[in-house]
């Protein structure tokens, strides 16, 4: 089972910042909060991760809050492409360990 | 450096046949995991292996499907006697231990 909670649906306005919640409040010390998002019926794209630290990169930010149990992913300007399904996943980088992907977020974006 | 490679990306299958579905990974990666994902579903973990090795296959169905990655050569999804019910979109994915990335994936078809 998923150890992640995530918003089913959420709209974001063309242009505008989205951020996208997640809560992990049983996440371990080792583990790490990966994001993924899935365009339609694509092949997943990995987006971005971390594991206590602020993350950023081209294409996303990623805020951990100082207690590990909640991030969000953001999406500084959205555009139509972005409309997507987001999934937050937690995952120790351990030998053995997979990827264990919930029902995410579908995100719209809309002109 | 290309990407995770999946062929084919599209078979039909009748019922009764095999199905195999191929998979490169990136270079460099030793980890493969492969999913399913059935039509308005999510993706669901069903393997994972290293070479030549069998790490995780807590989510292969007990019959018909097997699942190798040689020590040269790609990361096979093997399905017997495919049914109706197997026609989904598989996915692989690959790593060399951090965030892995996957590739279109194959559909499958069973008429």
């Amino acid at each position: 089972d998923a150890k992640t909670t995530q918003p089913p649906s959420m709209d974001c306005a063309e242009g505008r910042a989205a951020n996208l919640p997640c809560n992990h409040s049983t996440i371990s010390g080792n583990e790490y909060v990966y994001w993924y998002r899935q365009i339609h019926s694509q092949g997943p794209q990995y987006i971005i991760h971390g594991l206590k630290n602020n993350e950023t990169n081209e294409m996303a930010s990623l805020i951990i809050t100082e207690d590990r149990k909640s991030s969000t992913l953001i999406l500084p300007h959205a555009t139509l492409r972005d409309t997507a399904v987001y999934y937050c996943i937690v995952r120790a980088d351990n030998y053995g360990q997979n990827f264990v992907f919930g029902p995410g977020t579908r995100l719209s974006v809309l002109p | 450096n290309a990407g995770v490679m999946q062929n084919p990306r599209h078979l039909v299958r009748r019922r009764g046949q095999e199905a195999r579905l191929r998979c490169s990974p990136m270079k460099g990666h030793s980890h493969v995991y492969w999913y399913r994902q059935l039509p308005e579903e999510g993706l669901k973990f069903m393997v994972y292996l290293q070479k030549e090795n069998i790490i995780d296959e807590s989510g292969m169905p007990k019959e018909r499907f097997s699942a190798e990655f040689p020590k040269e050569g790609p990361s096979i999804l093997r399905i017997q006697q495919v049914v109706r019910g197997d026609s989904a979109a598989y996915f692989c994915a690959s790593s060399s231990g951090t965030e892995a990335f996957f590739g279109q994936g194959t559909r499958l078809t069973v008429v």
